[in-house]
């Protein structure tokens, strides 16, 4: 069993929904991180948690600590939100692993017009 | 605008061909990465230096070397390419003391096929 997994693998939806890609851990963490893979590979980082809530734009991530559980919701899809979106969560600051992310497989999302 | 920019995009080599991945970065990071992404399985790390000259193995060395000898750049190393080491190959950097995925700085990856 990986140690993060995502759901869904695939999601399609129509512009203007409101997505939810989930992802769950099985391992102590000292931080959660959500990335965004666009077509030809590039990938820039969306949101670094810890604990509680972050916000950007039509971006929302969580996460619950207790539940080793976070969520990322995209507010009024839109086709330039279709991409593969990643977890990955950081080791505890003292195993000395913090570089060493451990990712999910991704969630590839395809918002249609 | 910081870039890290791999050498290649594409690349087609035969099997038992020596491969060269190059990644330059232009932030003057001391942490850099080399991944591969395959479907289903996320990106795993290869080798990581945090230094010149500095080199520490990750989940999945075996078949690759890497070499640092300037900051600005990290070179992987498939040192007789096997057809089960295509894949896409994405390189990264962060400064010191943070963690890769606060900052996030991939390259574009470079998409490899062994025949």
């Amino acid at each position: 069993k990986n140690e993060v997994e995502q759901s869904p693998q695939n999601l399609t939806a129509q512009e203007g929904e409101f997505i939810t890609i989930n992802c769950s851990y099985s391992v102590g963490i000292s931080a959660l991180h959500w990335l965004q893979q666009h077509p030809g590979g590039g990938i820039v980082s969306l949101f670094m948690l810890s604990s509680g809530k972050k916000k950007h734009g039509r971006l929302i991530a969580t996460i619950n600590i207790q539940e080793k559980h976070s969520s990322l919701h995209i507010t009024a899809s839109h086709p330039r939100d279709s991409a593969v979106y990643i977890c990955a969560v950081a080791p505890p600051l003292f195993s000395g692993g913090y570089n060493k992310l451990i990712f999910g497989a991704g969630t590839r999302l395809a918002v249609h017009p | 605008d910081v870039k890290v920019t791999q050498s290649s995009r594409y690349l087609v080599k035969r099997t038992g061909e020596k491969v060269f991945l190059e990644c330059v970065q232009d932030m003057d990071h001391e942490n850099m990465f080399w991944y591969r992404q395959d479907p289903g399985l996320g990106l795993r790390l290869i080798y990581f230096s945090y230094d010149v000259k500095m080199k520490e193995k990750g989940d999945i060395p075996e078949g690759y070397s890497v070499s640092r000898e300037k900051k600005e750049r990290f070179s992987l190393i498939l040192e007789s390419a096997s057809t089960n080491q295509t894949s896409m190959y994405l390189c990264a950097s962060s400064s010191l003391g943070t963690t890769i995925g606060e900052e996030a700085f991939f390259g574009q990856g470079t998409r490899l096929t062994v025949v």
